[in-house]
Protein backbone atom coordinates (compact mmCIF):
# COMPACT_ATOMS: atom_id res chain seq x y z
CA UNK A 1 0.00 0.00 0.00
CA UNK A 2 1.57 3.59 -0.85
CA UNK A 3 1.83 5.92 1.90
CA UNK A 4 1.45 9.66 1.92
CA UNK A 5 3.66 11.60 4.66
CA UNK A 6 2.37 15.20 5.24
CA UNK A 7 4.42 17.61 6.91
CA UNK A 8 3.94 19.72 9.30
CA UNK A 9 1.34 18.16 11.20
CA UNK A 10 0.48 22.25 12.32
CA UNK A 11 1.68 25.54 11.57
CA UNK A 12 1.13 28.94 12.37
CA UNK A 13 2.17 32.05 10.16
CA UNK A 14 1.23 35.65 9.89
CA UNK A 15 -1.27 37.32 7.32
CA UNK A 16 0.80 37.78 3.63
CA UNK A 17 3.28 34.98 4.48
CA UNK A 18 4.13 32.32 2.22
CA UNK A 19 3.15 29.09 3.20
CA UNK A 20 4.55 25.26 2.23
CA UNK A 21 3.30 21.77 3.02
CA UNK A 22 4.76 18.97 1.85
CA UNK A 23 3.52 15.38 1.18
CA UNK A 24 6.29 12.42 0.26
CA UNK A 25 4.72 9.15 -1.58
CA UNK A 26 6.24 5.81 -0.48
CA UNK A 27 6.33 4.94 -4.06
CA UNK A 28 6.00 6.83 -7.59
CA UNK A 29 2.48 7.91 -8.08
CA UNK A 30 3.36 10.20 -10.79
CA UNK A 31 1.05 13.25 -11.07
CA UNK A 32 -1.97 11.63 -8.90
CA UNK A 33 -1.56 13.90 -6.09
CA UNK A 34 -4.31 16.37 -5.20
CA UNK A 35 -4.86 18.92 -2.75
CA UNK A 36 -7.74 19.83 -0.44
CA UNK A 37 -8.80 22.56 2.00
CA UNK A 38 -11.27 21.29 4.91
CA UNK A 39 -12.71 24.29 7.11
CA UNK A 40 -14.39 23.13 10.68
CA UNK A 41 -17.68 21.70 10.07
CA UNK A 42 -17.57 21.43 6.23
CA UNK A 43 -16.42 18.58 3.49
CA UNK A 44 -13.02 19.03 2.33
CA UNK A 45 -12.98 21.31 -0.69
CA UNK A 46 -10.75 20.35 -3.67
CA UNK A 47 -7.78 23.26 -4.31
CA UNK A 48 -5.32 21.58 -6.71
CA UNK A 49 -5.73 18.44 -8.92
CA UNK A 50 -2.67 16.46 -10.79
CA UNK A 51 -0.04 18.26 -8.30
CA UNK A 52 -0.15 21.42 -9.88
CA UNK A 53 -3.64 22.20 -12.07
CA UNK A 54 -5.61 24.76 -9.88
CA UNK A 55 -9.32 24.07 -9.53
CA UNK A 56 -11.76 26.34 -11.06
CA UNK A 57 -12.79 29.36 -9.09
CA UNK A 58 -9.76 29.14 -6.50
CA UNK A 59 -7.56 31.78 -5.99
CA UNK A 60 -4.19 32.44 -7.66
CA UNK A 61 -2.31 32.62 -4.57
CA UNK A 62 -2.48 28.49 -4.14
CA UNK A 63 0.15 26.40 -6.09
CA UNK A 64 0.85 22.94 -6.03
CA UNK A 65 3.83 21.42 -7.46
CA UNK A 66 5.93 18.18 -7.80
CA UNK A 67 5.81 14.60 -8.96
CA UNK A 68 6.61 11.04 -8.49
CA UNK A 69 7.05 10.70 -4.39
CA UNK A 70 7.86 14.50 -3.42
CA UNK A 71 4.84 17.18 -3.95
CA UNK A 72 4.40 20.86 -2.48
CA UNK A 73 2.14 23.23 -1.65
CA UNK A 74 2.29 26.73 -1.09
CA UNK A 75 -0.44 29.90 0.04
CA UNK A 76 1.98 32.42 -1.23
CA UNK A 77 0.21 35.14 0.72
CA UNK A 78 -1.56 33.80 3.76
CA UNK A 79 -4.43 35.32 4.20
CA UNK A 80 -7.13 35.08 6.79
CA UNK A 81 -9.95 33.01 5.29
CA UNK A 82 -7.40 30.15 4.66
CA UNK A 83 -6.99 28.75 8.47
CA UNK A 84 -8.05 25.37 7.46
CA UNK A 85 -6.42 22.02 7.77
CA UNK A 86 -4.93 20.65 4.27
CA UNK A 87 -4.54 17.55 3.32
CA UNK A 88 -2.85 15.77 0.36
CA UNK A 89 -4.56 12.78 -1.56
CA UNK A 90 -3.06 10.32 -3.83
CA UNK A 91 -4.70 7.66 -5.79
CA UNK A 92 -3.96 4.69 -7.22
CA UNK A 93 -5.94 3.20 -10.28
CA UNK A 94 -5.44 -0.57 -10.56
CA UNK A 95 -7.03 -1.20 -7.85
CA UNK A 96 -8.53 1.89 -7.22
CA UNK A 97 -7.37 3.43 -4.09
CA UNK A 98 -7.04 6.16 -2.21
CA UNK A 99 -4.95 7.68 0.19
CA UNK A 100 -4.67 10.54 2.14
CA UNK A 101 -1.80 12.56 4.12
CA UNK A 102 -2.07 13.09 7.88
CA UNK A 103 -3.08 16.84 7.31
CA UNK A 104 -1.35 20.23 8.01
CA UNK A 105 -3.17 22.74 10.61
CA UNK A 106 -2.97 26.03 8.94
CA UNK A 107 -3.33 29.07 12.21
CA UNK A 108 -2.93 32.48 12.65
CA UNK A 109 0.08 33.94 14.15
CA UNK B 1 -25.11 20.33 -10.20
CA UNK B 2 -24.41 16.85 -9.18
CA UNK B 3 -25.23 16.97 -5.31
CA UNK B 4 -24.33 13.92 -2.94
CA UNK B 5 -26.43 13.11 0.07
CA UNK B 6 -25.67 10.67 3.11
CA UNK B 7 -28.29 9.15 5.24
CA UNK B 8 -28.40 7.07 8.14
CA UNK B 9 -28.72 6.26 11.52
CA UNK B 10 -26.27 8.42 13.47
CA UNK B 11 -25.95 6.19 16.69
CA UNK B 12 -25.01 2.44 16.28
CA UNK B 13 -24.22 0.16 19.21
CA UNK B 14 -21.21 -1.89 19.29
CA UNK B 15 -20.88 -5.43 17.17
CA UNK B 16 -23.91 -4.29 15.15
CA UNK B 17 -23.66 -2.97 11.31
CA UNK B 18 -23.39 0.92 10.32
CA UNK B 19 -25.54 1.05 7.54
CA UNK B 20 -25.55 4.16 5.06
CA UNK B 21 -26.80 5.32 2.13
CA UNK B 22 -25.97 8.21 -0.74
CA UNK B 23 -28.24 9.92 -2.45
CA UNK B 24 -27.40 10.80 -5.80
CA UNK B 25 -29.53 13.92 -7.64
CA UNK B 26 -28.11 15.93 -10.63
CA UNK B 27 -26.26 12.47 -12.02
CA UNK B 28 -26.77 8.88 -12.64
CA UNK B 29 -24.59 6.91 -10.41
CA UNK B 30 -24.60 4.70 -13.85
CA UNK B 31 -21.66 5.88 -15.38
CA UNK B 32 -18.45 4.20 -16.55
CA UNK B 33 -16.27 7.15 -16.20
CA UNK B 34 -16.81 7.42 -12.55
CA UNK B 35 -16.58 5.83 -9.17
CA UNK B 36 -18.52 6.19 -5.77
CA UNK B 37 -16.43 5.95 -3.08
CA UNK B 38 -17.20 7.12 1.23
CA UNK B 39 -14.41 8.40 2.87
CA UNK B 40 -14.22 8.79 6.70
CA UNK B 41 -13.30 11.14 9.69
CA UNK B 42 -12.72 10.18 13.16
CA UNK B 43 -14.30 13.42 15.28
CA UNK B 44 -10.88 15.89 15.05
CA UNK B 45 -8.90 13.36 13.03
CA UNK B 46 -7.87 12.70 9.37
CA UNK B 47 -9.34 11.66 6.18
CA UNK B 48 -9.39 8.03 5.73
CA UNK B 49 -10.59 6.09 2.60
CA UNK B 50 -12.97 3.07 2.92
CA UNK B 51 -14.05 1.59 -0.11
CA UNK B 52 -14.90 2.41 -3.43
CA UNK B 53 -17.77 1.02 -5.94
CA UNK B 54 -18.34 1.31 -9.76
CA UNK B 55 -20.97 0.76 -12.04
CA UNK B 56 -20.61 -2.88 -12.74
CA UNK B 57 -20.66 -3.73 -9.36
CA UNK B 58 -17.30 -4.18 -8.44
CA UNK B 59 -15.39 -2.86 -5.71
CA UNK B 60 -12.66 -2.19 -3.57
CA UNK B 61 -12.44 -1.47 -0.05
CA UNK B 62 -8.89 -0.11 1.91
CA UNK B 63 -7.64 -3.17 3.40
CA UNK B 64 -7.54 -1.97 7.01
CA UNK B 65 -11.35 -2.56 6.39
CA UNK B 66 -11.54 -4.95 4.09
CA UNK B 67 -13.72 -8.26 5.91
CA UNK B 68 -15.76 -5.93 7.41
CA UNK B 69 -16.85 -3.64 4.51
CA UNK B 70 -19.53 -4.00 2.11
CA UNK B 71 -21.17 -1.56 -0.53
CA UNK B 72 -23.90 -2.31 -3.72
CA UNK B 73 -25.87 0.18 -5.98
CA UNK B 74 -29.28 0.71 -6.25
CA UNK B 75 -29.56 2.61 -9.94
CA UNK B 76 -33.73 2.67 -9.62
CA UNK B 77 -32.92 5.04 -6.89
CA UNK B 78 -29.97 6.48 -7.63
CA UNK B 79 -28.29 5.69 -4.47
CA UNK B 80 -25.12 4.19 -2.79
CA UNK B 81 -24.53 2.47 0.10
CA UNK B 82 -22.24 1.43 2.37
CA UNK B 83 -22.42 -1.39 5.51
CA UNK B 84 -19.59 -1.87 7.60
CA UNK B 85 -19.67 -4.80 10.35
CA UNK B 86 -19.02 -5.58 14.07
CA UNK B 87 -18.49 -1.67 15.14
CA UNK B 88 -16.23 -0.79 18.05
CA UNK B 89 -15.87 2.90 19.25
CA UNK B 90 -12.95 3.52 16.48
CA UNK B 91 -15.42 3.61 14.05
CA UNK B 92 -16.74 6.74 15.12
CA UNK B 93 -16.47 9.43 12.51
CA UNK B 94 -18.17 11.58 9.62
CA UNK B 95 -18.59 9.34 6.54
CA UNK B 96 -18.49 11.76 3.19
CA UNK B 97 -19.81 9.98 0.13
CA UNK B 98 -17.45 10.97 -2.96
CA UNK B 99 -17.31 10.59 -6.48
CA UNK B 100 -14.60 10.51 -8.77
CA UNK B 101 -13.31 10.14 -11.99
CA UNK B 102 -11.42 6.43 -13.08
CA UNK B 103 -9.15 8.23 -14.86
CA UNK B 104 -7.91 11.25 -12.45
CA UNK B 105 -8.86 10.18 -8.44
CA UNK B 106 -10.10 13.53 -7.92
CA UNK B 107 -12.39 13.92 -5.64
CA UNK B 108 -14.44 16.71 -6.97
CA UNK B 109 -17.95 16.31 -5.74
CA UNK B 110 -18.41 15.33 -1.54
CA UNK B 111 -21.52 15.07 0.49
CA UNK B 112 -22.31 17.06 3.45
CA UNK B 113 -20.79 13.92 5.63
CA UNK B 114 -22.85 12.49 8.43
CA UNK B 115 -21.93 11.93 12.14
CA UNK B 116 -22.03 8.20 12.92
CA UNK B 117 -21.16 7.22 16.73
CA UNK B 118 -20.75 4.07 17.79
CA UNK B 119 -21.73 3.99 21.44
CA UNK B 120 -23.90 1.62 24.04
Amino acid sequence: DIQMTQSPSSLSASVGDRVTITCQASEDIRNYLNWYQQKPGQAPKLLIYHASNLETRVPSRFSGSGSGTDFSFTISSLQPEDVATYYCQQYHNLPPTLTFGGGTKVELK
Amino acid sequence: QLQLQESGPGLVRPSETLSLICTVSGGSINSSTYYWGWIRQPPGKGLEWIGTIYYSGSTYSNPSLKSRVTMSMDTSKNQVSLNLRSVTAADTAIHYCVRYSIMEGVLNYWGQGTLVTVSS
